[in-house]
């Protein structure tokens, strides 16, 4: 089975740091790799996604990087702020079933002043 | 103009009660989800529809049953609720082989006692 791994349960950075976010996993490769946030009490919300053939993709202060030979994903905050604290997901799709998504159990950041 | 809603928010029932959870989305989706997140924060995948017909039905126990009247509700029914049923409830939305990216509702956290 689909087995997804994100490298911490918690991460602690200083506001203005970089956050690096790991995601590994092993069996299958995924067709597409996603990231969202969720916030205490919320849904998650959908933050990025990258293509298997993609290297890396960018929006604003967030870079995601793929790598499918080392079946590893890492998920960049650049220059954190406290209101970017919240849990990260990371999740894959196959592509075989219809929007399936394999979800790791996320890591909890926290930006501190 | 909520995009993914649910109701109830909170949900406090009694061992082996009947109940159910509902959700519709505005967003023009094809594909509805329900997933369960666990005390441990793990976000796992129960049943999705595409176009009205289940194409994912994990292993869950059969006193879940989902039910989509249409395209924008899908409905979940719970019998003979366990002490372990007790979590939260996530449904989700997204347009497949389009965007891929899934919306999230904001979650029915459910109590058993």
């Amino acid at each position: 089975s689909q087995k997804i791994e994100q490298n911490s349960e918690a991460l602690n950075i200083q506001e203005g740091k970089t956050a690096t976010l790991t995601c590994n996993y092993t069996n299958y490769s995924p067709a597409y790799l996603q990231w969202y946030r969720q916030d205490p009490g919320r849904g998650p919300v959908f933050l990025l996604l990258i293509r298997e053939n993609e290297k890396e993709k960018r929006k604003e202060r967030l870079k995601v990087t793929f790598d499918t030979t080392l079946k590893q994903s890492l998920f960049h905050i650049t220059a954190s702020q406290p209101a970017d604290s919240a849990t990260y997901l990371c999740a894959l799709d196959r592509g075989s079933t219809l929007g399936r998504l394999y979800f790791g159990r996320g890591t909890q950041l926290t930006v501190w002043p | 103009d909520t995009a993914v809603s649910q109701t109830p928010k909170y949900l406090v029932t009694q061992m082996g009660n009947d109940k159910s959870i509902k959700c519709e989305q505005n967003l023009g989706h094809d594909t509805m989800y329900w997933y369960k997140q666990d005390s441990k924060k793990f976000l796992k995948i129960m049943f999705s529809y595409n176009n009205k017909e289940l194409i994912i039905n994990e292993t869950v126990p059969n006193r879940f049953s989902p039910k989509s009247p249409d395209k924008a509700h899908l409905n979940l029914h719970i019998n003979s609720l366990e002490l372990g049923d007790s979590a939260v409830y996530f449904c989700a939305s997204s347009q497949v082989r389009d965007t891929y990216e899934q919306y999230f509702g904001p979650g029915t956290r459910l109590t058993v006692t």
